[in-house]
């Protein structure tokens, strides 16, 4: 079967640094990817991993461990602004992505 | 920055009546996505196209729903006979290349309302 497991909803106070995990059980694997996503807007695109380890990109990192079918999304220097749901999306087979619930930041002044 | 463009940004219809959804891809990519999520839950996967066929498709795009790319710069998604269930926030999403996680890009969504 095809399983993402994210937190539900997190709270945090602007400044912080907060970590999104997810993990994955998947039928295939061809990288993850996490998304954020306003309400009611259309998720865009954050990080990329396909291989272990971090990526780091400004103020959001991603790190990635296949072996352990996990990975997570570190938000540093946290703005209200980055008040989102921020999804992680496996890459599956050939082309689709398949998608977490989502999780749930609110920040906090 | 390049830009996927959906119309209508919300769509009002009745149930059994067809409806179909536009996208305007990014206009050097090859690979063009439609997927939904229906509020509160979680983004699904509808179905894939490149070079003018279906390259995936998943259990929700059954023979109600269909995807056409008419000419070079618009690709279509079809739902014949909706149903309340149908309602959801509709995304297109095009790609440069299958490799690389820098190859999606989503469009802004349409919402389906089906009364």
């Amino acid at each position: 079967g095809q399983n993402i497991d994210q937190p539900t909803e997190m709270t945090a106070t602007e400044g912080a640094i907060v970590q999104i995990n997810c993990t994955y059980q998947t039928s295939g694997f061809n990288g993850l990817f996490w998304y954020q996503q306003h309400a009611g807007e259309a998720p865009t695109f954050l990080s990329y991993n396909v291989l272990d380890g971090l990526e780091e990109k400004g103020r959001f990192s991603s790190f990635l461990s296949r072996s352990k079918g996990y990975s997570y999304l570190l938000l540093k220097e946290l703005q209200m602004k980055d008040s989102a749901s921020y999804l992680c999306a496996v890459k599956s087979g050939t082309d689709k992505l398949i998608f977490g619930t989502g999780t749930r930041l609110q920040v906090f002044p | 920055e390049p830009e996927v463009t959906q119309t209508p940004s919300h769509q009002v219809t009745q149930m059994g009546q067809e409806v179909i959804l536009r996208c305007v891809p990014i206009s050097n990519h090859l690979y063009f996505y439609w997927y939904r999520q229906i509020l509160g839950q979680k983004v699904e996967f509808l179905v894939s196209f490149y070079n003018n066929e279906i390259s995936e498709k998943s259990e929700i795009f059954d023979d109600q729903f269909s995807v056409e790319r008419p000419d070079g710069s618009n690709f279509t998604l079809k739902i014949r006979s909706t149903k309340l269930e149908d309602s959801a926030m509709y995304f297109c999403a095009s790609g440069g290349n299958r490799v690389g996680g820098y190859g999606y890009t989503f469009g802004s969504g349409t919402r389906l309302t089906v009364v």
